[in-house]
């Protein structure tokens, strides 16, 4: 049973300490996606790559956060410095347009705390 | 602009009475439409989908939406609710070709014993 897995599951850390969160898409996905939920904002579109090149970043705030896809197999997540306003639970989702018409799988999520 | 507008926040029913959650949609083309599932703690779950053909779709857990055009929604049921369908459920359209996906901002499901 493919599935998208992320890790750490949960991260506890101190404002100003950088933050990296990864995702394992499923095998033969070429699109991935970086997704924030927060109880006031819902879930917001961060960032998302097809074939590992970046398509979207706009809804990523640019100073202090990072995406990137190292290869296939890996995309990172990354908070320099990290804040409380950062606490949330991100998701990362696969998906393959064109095969599967826009269905994406999501990861169980990264429950971050910002102290 | 695509968008997706789930009416109800919150919703109660009793275990064992049917249930449906309301989704209208916004968009130009032939949408793809997406219901999920979020149990507590967990990742969003993909319940069912509709991209063409028969406008009713089953899914899994019982649940089935029906694709109404003229009324642009895709509202979700399901017969009769366990109280392990307690949760929170986000509909969702599909932007072909690109991927992405524009979700409501969710209903959460209360089941009464």
């Amino acid at each position: 049973d493919a599935r998208v897995t992320q890790t750490p599951r949960h991260k506890v850390t101190e404002m100003g300490q950088e933050v990296t969160m990864r995702c394992q898409p499923i095998l033969g996905h070429n699109t991935v996606f970086w997704y924030r939920q927060t109880m006031m904002q819902g879930l917001e579109l961060l960032a998302y790559f097809r074939n590992r090149a970046p398509l979207d970043d706009s809804g990523m705030p640019k100073d202090r956060f990072s995406a990137e896809m190292p290869d296939a197999t890996l995309a990172t997540l990354k908070i320099q410095p990290s804040e409380p306003r950062d606490s949330a639970v991100y998701f990362c989702a696969s998906g393959s347009p064109g095969l599967s018409t826009d269905t994406q799988y999501f990861g169980p999520g990264t429950r971050l705390t910002v102290l | 602009a695509q968008s997706v507008t789930q009416p109800d926040i919150h919703i109660t029913v009793s275990e064992g009475a049917s249930l449906e959650l309301r989704c209208n949609y916004s968009y130009g083309a032939t949408p793809y439409l997406f219901w999920y599932v979020q149990s507590p703690g967990q990742g969003l779950q993909l319940l069912l989908k509709y991209f063409s053909g028969d406008t009713l779709v089953q899914g899994i857990k019982g649940f089935e939406a029906e694709f109404k055009r003229s009324q642009s929604s895709f509202n979700l049921r399901k017969p009769s609710v366990h109280w392990s369908d307690a949760a929170e459920y986000f509909c969702a359209v599909g932007a072909s070709n690109t991927g992405k996906l524009i979700f409501g901002q969710g209903t959460t499901l209360q089941v009464k014993p």
